[in-house]
Formats: C-alpha cells, sequence, structure tokens
C-alpha cells in the first residue's frame, strides 16, 4: 500500500525558503499516470493547491504561488520537494503530500501524507 | 477562476440519517469533480472520483451525482465513523477545493 510521509522544518522565520520533503514507499514514484503533488490547508483560505511534478520532471503550479514555488523529484531516493519563497505569515499552514492519479481527461488525489505543521514566524 | 461552492457550509444529523451535500461550479467542469473526507487532525480521504465513481474500500452508502456544474454527495444511513468534514474539488482546470461542509452529531 503506498504511503507518503512529509518531512522537514515546522518553524521558518519570515522572507526565507521553506523546503519540505515527501518520502514514498510501498510503489514506485516512477510509475506512468501519476503525478507528484503539494497541497496546503489554512483556516481562512481551506485546502489550496500548490503543484505538482510528473515523473518525466515536468512541473505544474498554481497561478498564485507560482513564482515562488519548485518542487521537484528524486527518483533515487523515491523523494519529491517542495521549495516556497519569500514565506510570510499567510503561509503558515499544514502542508500536505499526495500522489495524483491521472486517468485522461480526470484526475484526482490518492492518497495523502499526514501533514506538516509550519509555522512562519520571527 | 473557477468557484466551488458548497452547501451548507454545516449540517447536524443522526445515526441512520441520510445526508445530502452539493457542490456548485461557477462554470461547467463537466464530470471533473472528486469528493474527500477529513476528519479532525487528519489528512483528507478520497470517496468519489469523477463525480459517481466510489474510490475502492470505501462503503456503499457514500455516492456521488452530478455534471456540468451541480454536483452532490450523498450518505445513506449515517454511521457514526462519518461525522466529518467533506470537500469536493475541481479538476477541469487549476485544482481547487470547496470551503467544506462539516457534518456534526445533532
Amino acid at each position: 500500500q503506498l504511503q507518503l510521509q512529509e518531512s522537514g522544518p515546522g518553524l521558518v522565520k519570515p522572507s526565507q525558503t521553506l523546503s519540505l520533503t515527501c518520502t514514498v514507499s510501498g510503489g514506485s514514484i516512477n510509475s506512468g499516470g501519476y503525478y507528484w503533488s503539494w497541497i496546503r490547508q489554512t483556516a481562512g483560505k481551506g485546502l489550496e493547491w500548490i503543484g505538482h511534478v510528473y515523473s518525466r520532471g515536468n512541473n505544474k503550479y498554481n497561478p498564485s504561488l507560482k513564482s515562488r514555488v519548485t518542487i521537484s523529484l528524486d527518483t533515487s531516493k523515491s523523494q519529491f520537494s517542495l521549495k516556497l519563497s519569500s514565506m510570510t505569515a499567510a503561509d503558515t499552514a499544514v502542508y500536505y503530500c499526495a500522489r495524483g492519479i491521472e486517468v485522461l481527461p480526470v484526475n484526482w488525489f490518492d492518497p495523502w501524507g499526514q501533514g506538516i505543521l509550519v509555522t512562519v514566524s520571527s | 477562476d473557477i468557484q466551488m461552492t458548497q452547501s451548507p457550509s454545516s449540517l447536524s444529523a443522526s445515526i441512520g440519517d441520510r445526508v445530502t451535500i452539493t457542490c456548485r461550479a461557477s462554470q461547467s467542469i463537466s464530470d471533473y469533480l472528486n469528493w474527500y473526507q477529513q476528519k479532525p487532525g487528519k489528512a483528507p480521504k478520497l470517496l468519489i472520483y469523477s463525480a459517481s465513481n466510489l474510490q475502492s474500500g470505501v462503503p456503499s452508502r457514500f455516492s456521488g451525482s452530478g455534471s456540468v456544474t451541480d454536483f452532490t454527495l450523498t450518505i445513506n444511513s449515517l454511521q457514526p465513523e462519518d461525522f466529518a468534514t467533506y470537500y469536493c474539488q475541481q479538476t477541469y482546470t487549476t485544482p481547487q477545493f470547496g470551503q467544506g461542509t462539516r457534518v456534526e452529531v445533532k
């Protein structure tokens, strides 16, 4: 059974860059038909898709965050990562990684990692 | 941007009740609509994909219907483990989630 686990700092200072890693186990990160996503949840804005990376290495990002986001894949470690620059208090959220399943033209997220709370504060 | 509006934002129900949650898109999204369940402190869990397809392992009391702009999640015979928050999500364009519907104990 595929499992995902987020890791990274729980506290980031304003203006810094957040770096999170998602480790995938129980399946291959190289399999076709999937993509690897980051989603965050705040009390104010709810669930917000950040972006994802395909096994080929190409990306899609939320236009509202695109200028600050980089998502990359490390197939040798079965991991993918998120970098979000210029962090502010508004980026305080629970960050989830998830597998995207694509059966064109439809797609969905399953499963999700347990989530990691990231707080932006000096 | 496509706006996803769920209603109600919360509801109170009893064990055994039939519960209906509605999700409306601001423009046509065909059947590119998924439903998730989230319990406190946990990640969302996929229930329904592509409007009406039950995810493997999800109890058959959950069902989804609709297309174009109007969609419904129905829970037949509500069980204790179903008290949670439910989200719709469209993937027609940039993935977006509804604001959630909290199902509470009456």
